[in-house]
């Protein structure tokens, strides 16, 4: 399995400011993923982070609000910006090894809460 | 878009047998996952099954996969309370890595 660690782990803001949410594997991935998993609820796909090239967004979701970078295969950030109490969740990255291959594993997650 | 539907809540006896279920509505699934997320922590790949198989072992947890129905099933033998969790079942399509999600079912097991 790939190692995952996230920082910060979690984080307490104020409302319009940003965070900066950082994933770096053991290892080089092919694919790196950010989910959002708000409270009580299940995960939905923010975006793909690709690397050398702009993330692949899902529908609701766009640049301005989730900047994302991927510098190289072992590390992404995203970013929530300018953010509001609706903000408040639990950002998880996730990665597969090889393009294609079935596992996908997560990282601890970074529990955000928005004031 | 896919659905992925579980039902909310699942409580059994330390020593007895879970049984959690999962329906999806994506025909072109390629694999099919479960994941566990304990209190406060990310999520734990538990198991995940080709689409093509109908069973899979490992250890204590069967999953059983009926593809003309879409239903996923988590069989957790000698279910012990560090089974307690909540259980996600995700679907993969054939369009690339992403996976899509149920709701969860959280699991409760009494001593």
């Amino acid at each position: 399995s790939a190692v995952i660690s996230q920082k910060p782990s979690r984080d307490i803001c104020q409302r319009g400011t940003s965070l900066t949410i950082q994933c770096q594997v053991d290892s080089q991935v092919t694919m790196m993923f950010w989910y959002r998993q708000q409270p009580g609820q299940s995960l939905t796909l923010i975006a793909t982070a690709n690397q050398g090239s702009e993330a692949t967004y899902e529908s609701g979701f766009v640049i301005d609000k989730f900047p994302i970078s991927r510098p190289n295969l072992t590390f992404s950030t995203l970013t929530v910006s300018n953010m509001s109490p609706e903000d408040s969740s639990i950002y998880l990255c996730s990665v597969t090894r090889l393009a294609g291959v079935n596992e996908q594993f997560f990282g601890p997650g970074t529990r955000l809460t928005v004031l | 878009g896919e659905d992925v539907e579980q039902s909310l809540f699942l409580s059994v006896r330390e020593g007895d047998s879970s049984v959690i279920n999962c329906t999806y509505t994506d025909s072109s699934s390629t694999y099919l996952y479960w994941y566990k997320q304990e209190p406060g922590a990310g999520l734990q790949l538990l198991t995940y099954i080709f689409s093509n198989m109908d069973m899979k072992q490992d250890q204590r947890l069967t999953v059983l996969l009926n593809k003309k129905d879409k239903h996923l099933s988590l069989r957790i033998a000698d279910t012990q309370t560090g089974d307690s969790a909540i259980y996600f079942c995700a679907e993969r399509g054939n369009a690339g890595n992403m996976l899509t999600f149920g709701g969860g079912t959280r699991l409760m097991v009494k001593p």
